[in-house]
């Protein structure tokens, strides 16, 4: 069962970058099956897709965050990573690694997700 | 992008009733549409996917229908466990993935 586990700082400074890491364990993040996403909640609201990363460096971003984000994979460790540049409170959020794939069908879906971490932006 | 809108935000509901949420998105998404469940302070969990398949371990109570635009997520016979909040998300712009903003299933 493919397990996964967001890590980083809780609270971020306006301006500077947030940096999280999700740790994949039961699987590998160099499979090809899954496409490994970040999303984000702010507080009661909805969810919101940031980006995916798949075949260990292709990207791809939403669009009105594309300027600010960056997604890695270091396959030693099994591991992908979000860097998303000068945050603001609007980024304040709680931040999911979530892992998805196509069935056979051809629809895609979230299938693993992690517990979630929550990032304040604040001075 | 594409825009999901949920009906209700919320509703209450008793034991034994039979709940059904609406999920309609702002243009066709063919049966690109998945429902999740998510409990407070925890990652969501994928109930249907496809629009009507359900994710293997989930209880045959919730069942998925529609195409196009407009979609239900349906429980026949809520339980304790049910209480969540529940948000429709679609895949057809993949890989612009949108959600719903949810609807939280309280107890009467």
């Amino acid at each position: 069962q493919v397990q996964l586990q967001e890590s980083g700082p809780g609270l971020v400074k306006p301006s500077q970058t947030l940096s999280l890491t999700c740790i994949v364990s039961g699987g590998s993040v160099s499979s090809g099956s899954h496409y490994w996403s970040w999303i984000r909640q702010p507080a009661g609201k909805g969810l919101e897709w940031i980006g995916r990363i798949y075949n260990i460096g292709s990207t791809n971003y939403n669009p009105s965050l594309e300027s600010r984000v960056a997604m890695s994979v270091d396959a030693s460790k099994n591991q992908f990573s979000l860097r998303l540049s000068s945050v603001t409170a609007a980024d304040t959020a709680v931040y999911y690694c979530a892992g998805g794939a196509f069935d056979s069908s051809g629809y895609f879906h979230f299938d693993h997700w992690g517990q979630g971490t929550l990032v304040a932006v604040s001075s | 992008d594409i825009q999901m809108t949920q009906s209700p935000s919320s509703l209450s509901a008793s034991i034994g009733d039979r709940v059904t949420i609406t999920c309609r998105s702002s243009q066709n998404i063919f049966t690109y549409l998945n429902w999740y469940q998510q409990k407070p302070g925890k990652a969501p969990k994928l109930l249907i996917y496809g629009a009507s398949s359900l994710q293997s371990g989930v209880p045959s109570r919730f069942s998925g229908r529609g195409s196009g635009t407009d979609f239900t997520l349906t429980i026949t016979s809520l339980q304790p466990e049910d209480f969540a909040t529940y948000f429709c998300q679609q895949s057809y712009s993949n890989p612009m993935y949108t959600f719903g903003q949810g609807t939280k299933v309280e107890i009467k």
